[in-house]
């Protein structure tokens, strides 16, 4: 089973600002964090990754405080599109690339 | 052009056969990838191999095999197909410059065994 802990399920509305946390009390020096966005019958798509402080992409950003037990994912102004499942990964070393529940982000309009 | 793709996207056999699903990638990528999606949504790998190194999940049957013909191709062949091997099957890859978790995912075959 994955090493990190998440909320299984959120709910927002549109336009709001959505913060999933993830917890990895046991990461190692050598592992990132990692999020991905998963759509019913799709794969698993790749939107932001870190190792400390703050990462900003056109899509998300990504907190990481200095003891790097905890990751947060931003998702600014969601919308319906942005309803899915949202996986934290830490490795190479903690997760194993084995890939918990997730978070299930529904979105409201 | 799709990054990641697979074929087929459905499948659906009887127990006991063998069958294979194709998997090719256009990146340039010198990792690729097979995780396994149960009916409880749990994503595992399954196996993961570049030119030098195949790493097998310990908990794969044998029955499983990945083959390689080149660097853009990974395929899964099971063997001896079982009613348990139902699942969605996802092929991805990354680079050789990132770390293994910036992944790239195809489709995803789903395979129902009857």
């Amino acid at each position: 089973l994955a090493k990190t802990t998440q909320p299984i399920s959120m709910d927002s509305y549109e336009g709001q600002e959505v913060n999933i946390t993830c917890s990895h009390n046991n990461i190692a020096t050598n592992d990132y964090i990692t999020w991905y966005q998963q759509f019913p019958s799709q794969g698993p798509r790749f939107i932001i990754q870190g190792y400390k402080t703050k990462v900003t992409n056109e899509v998300a950003s990504l907190f990481i405080p200095a003891d790097r037990k905890s990751s947060t994912l931003s998702l600014p102004r969601v919308s319906l599109s942005d309803t899915a499942v949202y996986y934290c990964l830490v490795g190479p070393n903690t997760d194993k690339l084995i890939f918990g529940t997730g978070t299930r982000l529904q979105v409201f309009p | 052009d799709t990054a990641v793709s697979q074929t087929p996207k459905y499948l659906v056999t009887q127990m006991g056969n063998d069958k294979s699903i194709k998997c090719e990638q256009n990146l340039g990528h010198d990792t690729m990838y097979w995780y396994k999606q149960d009916s409880k949504k749990f994503l595992k790998i399954m196996f993961s191999y570049n030119n030098k190194e195949l790493i097998i999940n310990e908990t794969v049957p044998n029955r499983f095999s990945p083959k390689s013909p080149d660097k853009a191709h990974l395929n899964l062949h099971i063997n001896s197909l079982e009613l348990g091997d139902s699942a969605v099957y996802f092929c991805a890859s990354s680079p050789a410059s990132a770390s293994d978790y910036e992944q790239y995912f195809g489709p995803g075959t789903r395979l129902t065994v009857t």
